[in-house]
């Protein structure tokens, strides 16, 4: 069964490094969406993308993050400037259709982000 | 918008009893509600969703979920809980637009 598959599983990084989280999703989905969970938290949703544009995104979601599917295969999250409390598991997820549909989210098994 | 609000946060059932996790959710339109599963270091899960196909919808593991429209519910259930099943469980509501909600989780607890 196709999957969606995140690279690195685990990334350590200094505060005010940027880093990419890289996502592979399935090869026929079109929508694309990065989610984060801290810690014990709740799972967050980060910001969705259809047709090479963002389509939502959240509050979290501010200018030291951009997304990008640069080569029509990877989809890719980066943090420019990162903090502390952007310590977190990130997951990517794929679905086949988009809004109105009942087309479930496929998630990758997370990166996990420490930043130190 | 859409919400969704998982009722508990910790449930704990003996092995071999029935489990009930609680969620409600709000949409302004017609929602698509699935649950989602996470075990300790692992990723997220499909369990079920809702197609409106059918109220009371079957999962993986023996898992089902019955969507009561007047109630606002999408409680998921299980008749005999087994100790593989201890996890956290995410109700998961997709409405009128790409934001995707999760609820806050429930952590299932089997007991021996």
């Amino acid at each position: 069964e196709p999957e969606v598959t995140q690279t690195p599983s685990h990334q350590v990084t200094q505060m005010g490094q940027e880093v990419i989280l890289r996502c592979v999703p399935i090869s026929n989905h079109l929508y694309f969406y990065w989610y984060r969970q801290i810690l014990g938290q709740k799972v967050e949703f980060l910001v969705s993308f259809y047709n090479n544009e963002i389509s939502e995104k959240s509050e979290i979601f501010d200018d030291q993050f951009s997304v990008e599917r640069p080569d029509g295969s990877n989809f890719t999250l980066k943090i420019r400037s990162t903090k502390l409390e952007d310590s977190a598991m990130y997951f990517c997820a794929s679905r086949l259709l988009g809004t109105g549909s009942n087309s479930p989210l496929h998630f990758g098994n997370g990166t996990r982000l420490t930043v130190t | 918008a859409q919400s969704v609000t998982q009722l508990d946060s910790h449930v704990s059932v003996s092995e071999g009893t029935p489990v009930l996790l609680r969620c409600n959710y709000s949409s302004s339109y017609s929602p698509s509600l699935f649950w989602y599963v996470q075990h300790p270091n692992k990723g997220l899960q499909l369990l079920l969703k809702y197609t409106s196909a059918a109220t009371l919808v079957k999962g993986i593991n023996g898992f089902e979920a019955e969507f009561k429209k007047s109630e606002t519910s999408f409680h998921l259930t299980k008749p005999s809980a087994h100790m593989s099943d201890a996890a956290e469980y995410f109700c998961v509501v997709s409405g009128g637009d790409d934001k995707i909600i999760f609820g806050k989780g429930t952590r299932l607890h089997i007991l021996p």
